[in-house]
């Protein structure tokens, strides 16, 4: 067990539709990641947020948003959902903000769009 | 942009064979990570690498940082069938926050 929690653990929605979906770091931990996985592919990285800014962006499209609150939970948002949005969605945590903390990742959520 | 090119891709391997992996960028890594995936679950970091030459263990593993920061590798001694699973290696990209993750190696182990 990382630590790191994430709900709900499965999650079925249709096209067009809105989701989020929650985690919760570890105990300490200011840094929030969120990566997407598609099946037998790798993990891409989409957004990192530290102590409640927004810290790096990677390949999120403009339909999906997230935050992290104070006390340092982050959702992710993903509305206007298609097919293709059908994936694992990590959550990872990290004590820092830099990119040599090591990350400590969530059990995912996993995203069906119908 | 940069990228992390593991290989093999796969490998089968018959249970109590050693196994090895590597993972090499065309651009300087200052951290390496190794992750193992079990289906369905989120990775679980196995070994953090830090300085360049460092070779590190932890139980059966161990992964050494390359001299020249382009690669790492991983090995896997006497390999049981819970080595099953998708082994990525993980490391901050050039001048960003962001992690890169490799393209995965996926190993099954026969009994």
């Amino acid at each position: 067990d990382s630590g790191v929690t994430q709900t709900p653990k499965h999650l079925i929605t249709a096209t067009g539709q809105r989701v989020t979906l929650r985690c919760s770091p570890r105990s300490g931990d200011l840094s929030v990641y969120w990566y997407q996985q598609s099946l037998d592919q790798g993990l891409q990285f989409l957004i990192q947020y530290y102590n409640g800014e927004e810290r790096a962006k990677g390949n999120i499209l403009e339909r999906f948003s997230a935050q992290q609150f104070p006390d340092l939970h982050s959702e992710l948002n993903l509305s206007s959902l298609e097919l293709g949005d059908s994936a694992l969605y990590f959550c990872a945590s990290s004590e820092g903000g830099s990119s040599y903390n090591e990350q400590f990742f969530g059990p995912g959520t996993r995203l069906t769009v119908l | 942009g940069q990228q992390l090119n593991q290989s093999p891709q796969s490998m089968f391997i018959q249970e109590g064979e050693d196994v090895s992996m590597n993972c090499t960028s065309s651009s300087i890594f200052n951290t390496w990570l190794w992750y193992k995936q079990d289906p369905g679950e989120g990775p679980v970091l196995l070994i953090a690498l830090y300085k360049a030459g460092e070779l590190t263990s932890n139980g059966r593993l161990t992964a050494q940082f390359g001299i020249t920061r382009k690669d790492s590798f991983l090995n896997i001694s006497a390999s049981i069938p819970s080595d099953v699973g998708i082994y990525f290696c993980a490391g901050p990209g050039a001048g960003t926050y962001k992690y890169i993750f490799g393209t995965g190696t996926r190993l099954k182990v026969l009994a």
